[in-house]
């Protein structure tokens, strides 16, 4: 069984700081995804990663995948207010077997 | 714009009642699903279903069923066997795996309160 663990949970961080967030999962994919959602809101498809190596970044956020360690990071830079939301991390099989699991999700406050 | 429908946003169930949930995808995606969500918690799947007349249990199909009678639709019903039906819906839908893959499309989303 596929599992998805996020660490830290809860994320205060103030504006300014660098921070990351750690995704780990117990099978073996090569395919991992993170989505920001907003409270009461659907997910917002942040990054989708799909080889052992791949680094993607999308203004103050970078993500990257090592598949070897089944580890993904997501990491801040310099963190403004409006990222604070939740963000979680997924996982799908190889092909034939494409279905999302999720980790908990962390949720990030920026402080001013 | 192609994209998924998700509907009703706000549903009210009362107790023992079946409800279904509408979610309708223009995208040309063989693949959907249906996930989960309570609050503070990730997204658990419920089914999916990957062409049209096929579908599989997720996670946590007991207390729901679902129909694939058309590629466009895939809805949800909450049968009065969920005990606990009150969360957050979310509908999704991919496309065939080796065609450009770049992952799910979400919908915006139902919730669902037992009242």
């Amino acid at each position: 069984e596929l599992k998805v663990e996020q660490n830290p949970l809860f994320l205060s961080m103030q504006e300014g700081k660098n921070y990351t967030i750690y995704c780990n999962y117990s099978t073996t994919s090569d395919r991992l995804y993170w989505y920001r959602q907003d409270p009461g809101k659907s997910l917002e498809s942040l990054f989708v990663l799909l080889s052992n190596g791949a680094v993607k970044q999308e203004g103050r956020l970078m993500a990257s995948l090592d598949t070897k360690a089944r580890l993904s990071t997501l990491h801040i830079t310099a963190a403004v207010h409006d990222l604070s939301a939740t963000y979680f991390c997924a996982v799908d099989m190889n092909f034939g077997n494409e279905k999302l699991t999720f980790g908990t999700g962390t949720r990030l406050t920026i402080i001013p | 714009d192609g994209g998924i429908t998700q509907s009703p946003k706000y549903l009210f169930r009362k107790e023992g009642q079946n409800v279904t949930l509408s979610c309708e995808q223009n995208l040309n995606h063989d693949a959907m699903y249906w996930y989960r969500q309570d609050p503070g918690q990730g997204l658990r799947l419920i089914y999916y279903s990957q062409i049209v007349n096929d579908f599989q249990k997720g996670d946590i199909a007991e207390g729901y069923s679902v129909s694939r009678e058309k590629k466009e639709s895939f809805p949800l019903t909450v049968t009065s066997a969920q005990k606990n039906p009150t969360a957050f819906y979310l509908c999704a839908s991919s496309i065939p795996p080796g065609q450009g893959w770049d992952g799910y499309t979400f919908g915006s989303g139902t919730r669902l309160t037992v009242v």
